[in-house]
């Protein structure tokens, strides 16, 4: 199974700064369709995972553009430009091109 | 909009069969593929498998032999059916459509002995 690895774990955050997850997976996350199926998952407390970023660095529809996503191969980093108090939550990276599909362990953003 | 509701026993005994249906709305099941995932305190998010809309099915081979992913396309609903649960298996429960584009809300199941 690929294992994914994020870090950090746990991300204190001033206001208005900018934030940054790192996920690093067991394999290449390259598909034979030439796409790298990696996306970026944000769950707010007492809420379902609601998917953020896809294919490494396309926002979903009604994310906000202070997110984004890059990487390639087996490096993927989510940022957030300036961090809001609604963005407060785990993160998770998670995989799709290698089955089963994979998730990182999280990481928590939360206020300083 | 795609909507999806899980329902079904929060509570099962060990050794029994867990049977939870997710309720589609805002899209058909005939398209597309749709997915169970877990999230558990111990294992964090778990893939549990899915069902495409062809009908084929794919689980996740920690699971494989006790898993069945199965759809009822009159009522555009999709079922999980996991046997012979134990405590480990206790977890909130989702449906998803695709990879995670939509999630339901997810219902926790509770296995007891």
């Amino acid at each position: 199974d690929v294992v994914m690895t994020q870090s950090p774990l746990s991300l204190p955050v001033t206001l208005g700064q900018p934030a940054s997850i790192s996920c690093r997976s067991s394999q290449s996350l390259v598909y034979s369709d030439g796409d790298t199926y990696l996306n970026w998952f944000q769950q707010r407390p007492g809420q379902s995972p609601r998917r953020l970023i896809y294919k490494v660095s396309n926002r979903d529809s009604g994310v906000p553009d202070r997110f984004s996503g890059s990487g390639s191969g087996t490096d993927f980093t989510l940022k957030i430009s300036r961090v809001e108090a609604e963005d407060v939550g785990i993160y998770y990276c998670m995989q799709a091109t290698h089955w089963p599909y994979s998730f990182g362990q999280g990481s928590k953003l939360e206020l300083k | 909009q795609v909507q999806l509701q899980e329902s079904g026993p929060g509570l099962v005994k060990a050794s029994e069969t867990l049977s939870l249906t997710c309720s589609v709305s805002g899209d058909s099941i005939s398209t597309y593929y749709w997915s169970w995932i877990r999230q558990s305190p111990g294992k964090g998010l778990e893939w549990v498998g899915y069902m495409s809309y062809g009908g084929d099915t794919n689980y996740n081979p920690s699971l494989k032999s006790r898993v069945t992913i199965s759809a009822d396309t009159s009522k555009n609903q999709f079922s999980l059916k996991l046997s012979s649960v134990t405590a480990a298996d206790t977890a909130v429960y989702y449906c998803a459509r695709g990879a995670g584009g939509h999630w339901g809300q997810g219902t926790l199941v509770t296995v007891f002995s």
